[in-house]
């Protein structure tokens, strides 16, 4: 069965940092591109980043410069280290796959909720 | 930069309707559209992409189209099982920006 579970979220306070991981399993991980999308509560989704098979990060203005992608492909994982936070920052964390046809998002973890407060 | 507009926000149907779902794109982005399927609590689930694919494991009654900068998602007839928010997304590749709308909310009447 293809699974994403992700892992990491929890309380943090503005300013801090969190990782977030994803453990990827029934397929060749390695060979997707794969991203982080957030929902905040009651709001629509936000593509956060994304990384491709060669492992190069893209980001949006808004995280750019705060967030930072990687993959450990050996291990079938997913991370996303994410620094400075921001109350803006708070919301359920998605890993997902980039399928096929211009990497669309066909699986979707659970999710895992990070919330930036003091 | 390319903006996803969904109208209506929130449609109220009834199982066995026919309901069509739009979103406009701000500028041409050719066929690289995708629509997402989410119910409370869960993970977005992905229905259409390249406009009017229908992605493996989704029923026939979903199908899409388009119209220049215009898509639609259409449900031929609404099941109790798809009353759940709608969102389009743009797929572009290179480099990555994958941009969304705004959602449309399906209720039962």
């Amino acid at each position: 069965e293809v699974q994403l579970v992700e892992s990491g979220g929890g309380l943090v306070q503005p300013g801090g940092p969190l990782r977030l991981s994803c453990a990827a399993s029934g397929f060749t991980f390695s060979s997707y591109v794969m991203h982080w999308v957030r929902q905040a509560k009651g709001e629509g989704l936000e593509w956060v980043s994304t990384i491709g098979t060669a492992g190069d990060p893209y980001y949006p203005d808004s995280v750019k410069g705060r967030f930072t992608i990687s993959r450990e492909n050996a291990r079938s994982s997913l991370y996303l280290q994410m620094n400075s936070l921001r109350a803006e920052d708070t919301a359920v964390y998605y890993c997902v796959r980039g399928g096929a046809y211009r990497d669309a998002f066909d699986i979707w973890g659970q999710g895992t909720m990070v919330t930036v407060s003091s | 930069d390319i903006q996803l507009t969904q109208s209506p926000s929130f449609l109220s149907a009834s199982v066995g309707d026919r309901v069509t779902l739009t979103c406009r794109a701000s500028q041409g982005i050719s066929s690289y559209l995708a629509w997402y399927q989410q119910k409370p609590e869960k993970a977005p689930k992905l229905l259409i992409y390249a406009a009017s694919t229908l992605q493996s494991g989704v029923p026939s009654r979903f199908s899409g189209s388009a119209s220049g900068t215009e898509f639609t998602l259409t449900i031929s007839s609404l099941q109790p099982e798809d009353f759940a928010t709608y969102y389009c997304q743009h797929l572009k590749s290179y480099p990555p920006e994958y941009t969304f709308g705004q959602g449309t909310k399906l209720e039962i009447k």
